[in-house]
């Protein structure tokens, strides 16, 4: 067990809809990630939060945004879906300390689009 | 460039092999490369990671080989066992700029398994 906890694990909806989808990290860390992950592409960095604060962005489409909490949870939203957006998604959680490396990765929310 | 380009992506080998994975990047101010495992149904999980200033990093069966000049590293796993069936991912990243240290770029992986 990662300690890092994503909800929910299977999402079923169709196009044009929106998602949420839920991330709370390793206690203690400040850092989380989103990636996507799919069959053709593989694991693909989306975005990063700090502390609340926005850190890194990746390959993250317009329809796609993300945040983070007071409480260092985060949510990626996901809008205008599209049958390409199935995937599983991971969020990932660190201790930002410089060249440690190591991301603790959640078991993932698989979401398909109809 | 940001790619990672794995191969391969799949390997089936007998107990007791030795798979060999192998990774290629072209930006040089990755200083971190990391491997992660990952099994169905789980997250990926780091497995081992090695920076450049080594050329050679063991963890129990697990030895990453990392060839700066050619900005090449591999994953040799040693007596491969059945339960090593897994996907294994590489990934680069660089702390160089700040900020994104867990930016990581992955690989698109391999898919490894050990038949008893």
């Amino acid at each position: 067990d990662s300690g890092v906890t994503q909800t929910p694990k299977h999402l079923i909806t169709a196009t044009g809809q929106r998602v949420t989808l839920r991330c709370s990290p390793r206690s203690g860390d400040l850092s989380v990630y989103w990636y996507q992950q799919s069959l053709d592409q593989g694991l693909q960095f989306l975005i990063q939060y700090y502390n609340g604060e926005e850190r890194a962005k990746g390959n993250i489409l317009e329809r796609f945004s993300a945040q983070q909490f007071p409480d260092l949870h985060s949510e990626l939203n996901l809008s205008s879906l599209e049958l390409g957006d199935s995937a599983l998604y991971f969020c990932a959680s660190s201790v930002e300390t410089r060249n440690t490396g190591e991301l603790f990765f959640g078991e993932g929310s698989r979401l398909t689009v109809l | 460039q940001q790619q990672v380009k794995q191969s391969p992506q799949s390997l089936i080998v007998q107990k007791g092999g030795i798979p060999i994975i192998n990774c290629a990047y072209e930006n040089t101010a990755f200083d971190y490369f990391p491997w992660y495992q990952q099994f169905p149904g789980k997250g990926p999980a780091l497995l081992i990671a090695i920076r450049p200033d080594v050329s050679e990093k063991k963890e129990g069966r697990f030895t990453i080989s990392f060839n700066k000049s050619a900005k090449q590293f591999s994953l040799h796993i040693m007596d491969s066992q059945p339960g090593d069936s897994a996907t294994y991912f590489c990934a680069a990243s660089s702390g160089r700029y700040g900020g994104s240290q867990g930016n990581l770029i992955f690989g698109k992986g391999t898919k490894l398994s050990v038949k008893p």
